[in-house]
């Protein structure tokens, strides 16, 4: 079955570290997305990503890149990791840019930043 | 900037009990809206997704509503298991139709006591 997967699930690191979190999707999707889901805040976007090369902003993107060699894969890097930064990230996917598809979520990743 | 709000917040309920959720959205100009549940530590599992067009949207005991000139959704839960505990999630495209991302409301978290 298709699926997108996130690695790793739990992730410690210090402030100033460069991190990066992984999806990968099999689902063969064009349009990939992060978000971060904070207590109070719900979930926002960060960056997303229409097809390979290609990347946008979103909400929260500050402090965050990405970048996107391949269909399957759209890694999220911190550059240089801060305690503002400790959340839980979701990657997504979904088909359509006409909006009549569902997106696609992976089980999310845990970072601490300490 | 579209929002979205859901009430209530927090839902506790004897099982057996038929249950509505809340969702409203600020831009009516929306391709879709979509229900997902979230378990504690999990990522999102899509429920529903109605589109513009539609009414309403039926899974099993669920039933999603959509009325866009009054920028409101309703999730209707019939004769709620325990099984349904869960933080339940409104969503609709950030603009367009949905390709930047979705905008989330902060969820309703529900417990259903056996």
């Amino acid at each position: 079955d298709a699926e997108i997967t996130q690695s790793p699930r739990h992730k410690i690191t210090e402030t100033g570290r460069q991190v990066t979190l992984a999806c990968h999707q099999t689902w063969n999707h064009n349009n990939m997305f992060w978000y971060r889901q904070d207590l109070g805040h719900g979930l926002r976007l960060i960056h997303y990503s229409y097809g390979v090369q290609d990347t946008n902003k979103g909400e929260v993107s500050d402090g965050y890149s990405v970048s996107r060699s391949n269909t399957e894969d759209l890694p999220l890097t911190l550059e240089s990791a801060a305690s503002s930064q400790t959340s839980v990230y979701f990657c997504a996917s979904s088909e359509s840019i006409y909006g009549s598809e569902t997106q696609y979520f992976g089980p999310g990743t845990r970072l601490l930043v300490l | 900037k579209q929002e979205v709000t859901q009430i209530p917040a927090a839902l506790s309920v004897p099982e057996g009990e038929n249950l509505v959720l809340n969702c409203s959205f600020t831009d009516s100009a929306i391709y879709n809206l979509q229900w997902f549940r979230q378990d504690p530590g999990k990522g999102l599992t899509s429920l529903l997704l109605i589109q513009s067009s539609q009414r309403e949207q039926t899974s099993g005991r669920l039933n999603a509503s959509l009325d866009k000139s009054s920028g409101r959704s309703t999730l209707y839960i019939a004769a709620s298991q325990p099984g349904d505990s869960a933080t339940y999630l409104c969503a609709v495209p950030s603009s367009g139709g949905g390709a930047d991302g979705l905008t989330f409301g902060k969820g309703t978290h529900l417990i259903i006591q056996p």
